[in-house]
C-alpha cells in the first residue's frame, strides 16, 4: 500500500526517558513534516524537511531532534521527556508542486 | 503570518440533512491552497477537499462541496445527505505554494461535527 507509515502507534514512557518515532513514506514525495496535536486537537507544525534538508524549524525545544536519512524517511527523537510532551505526533508528506499533504496515522505519546 | 479561524467549535446535524462548516482565513497572498481535512475517532487525518485560490469554480467531491469567497477570505464546507460516518473533527487548512519556510499547512482549531441518527 502507498502511504505514510509511522511507528509506534502508541508510546507510554516515564519522564526523563529518550524515545524515537519513525516515519516512512513510499509516495515519492520530496517533503516531509512533523506536526504535534495537543489535547485540544490543535495541530501545529514542528519541522519540515525537503529532500533531506531542514526547511522549517518552528519554536520547538532543543530536546526534539528530527533526522532525515533520506527523502523517504523522517524520524523524531525526543530527549528527556516531560509531561507536557504528551500529545499525538503526526508525520506527513507532500510533493512540492502539489498542495495536498498525506498524513500518517499518528503516534499517541503519553509521558507519565 | 497566515491565520485560519473556525468559529464553530461544535455542530450537530441529523442524518440525511445538510450542514455547513465555516472557515475564514487571513493572508496577503494572492495565490494559495485551501483544504478541509477530516479526523474521525480513528485519529487518521483524511483529505476531504481542496481548492486552489486561482480557480473561481468551487470544488466538489461527491457529497462535499465548498463555497469559496476569495474577497471575503471565506471557505465553508457543505456536507449534503449527512451520514453517521461523517462524524468527525473537521479542520480547515491553508497553504501558500512554493518552497521554503512558507511551505507549511496552517490549520484552524477544528469543528467537531456529530451526525445524529
Amino acid at each position: 500500500d502507498t502511504a505514510v507509515s509511522q511507528t509506534p502507534k502508541y508510546l507510554v514512557t516515564q519522564m526523563g526517558n529518550d524515545k524515537s518515532i519513525k516515519c516512512e513514506q513510499n509516495l515519492g514525495h520530496d517533503t516531509m513534516y512533523w506536526y504535534k496535536q495537543d489535547s485540544k486537537k490543535f495541530l501545529k507544525i514542528m519541522f519540515s524537511y525537503n529532500n533531506k534538508e531542514l526547511i522549517i524549524n518552528e519554536t520547538v525545544p532543543n530536546r526534539f531532534s528530527p533526522k532525515s536519512p533520506d527523502k523517504a524517511h523522517l524520524n523524531l527523537h525526543i530527549n528527556s521527556l516531560e509531561l507536557g510532551d504528551s500529545a499525538v505526533y503526526f508525520c506527513a508528506s507532500s510533493q512540492t508542486r502539489d498542495g495536498s499533504y498525506t498524513f500518517g496515522s499518528g503516534t499517541r505519546l503519553t509521558v507519565v | 503570518a497566515q491565520t485560519v479561524t473556525q468559529s464553530q467549535p461544535e455542530m450537530s446535524v441529523q442524518e440525511a440533512e445538510t450542514v455547513t462548516l465555516s472557515c475564514t482565513y487571513d493572508t496577503s497572498e494572492n495565490n494559495y491552497y485551501l483544504f478541509w481535512y477530516k479526523q474521525p475517532p480513528s485519529r487518521q487525518m483524511i483529505l476531504v477537499i481542496r481548492q486552489e485560490a486561482y480557480k473561481q469554480q468551487n470544488a466538489t467531491e461527491n457529497r462535499f462541496s465548498v463555497n469559496f469567497q476569495k474577497a471575503a477570505k471565506s471557505f465553508s464546507l457543505k456536507i449534503s445527505d449527512s451520514q453517521l460516518g461523517d462524524t468527525a473533527m473537521y479542520f480547515c487548512a491553508f497553504r501558500t505554494p512554493g518552497g521554503g519556510s512558507n511551505y507549511k499547512l496552517t490549520f484552524g482549531k477544528g469543528t467537531l461535527l456529530t451526525v445524529n441518527p
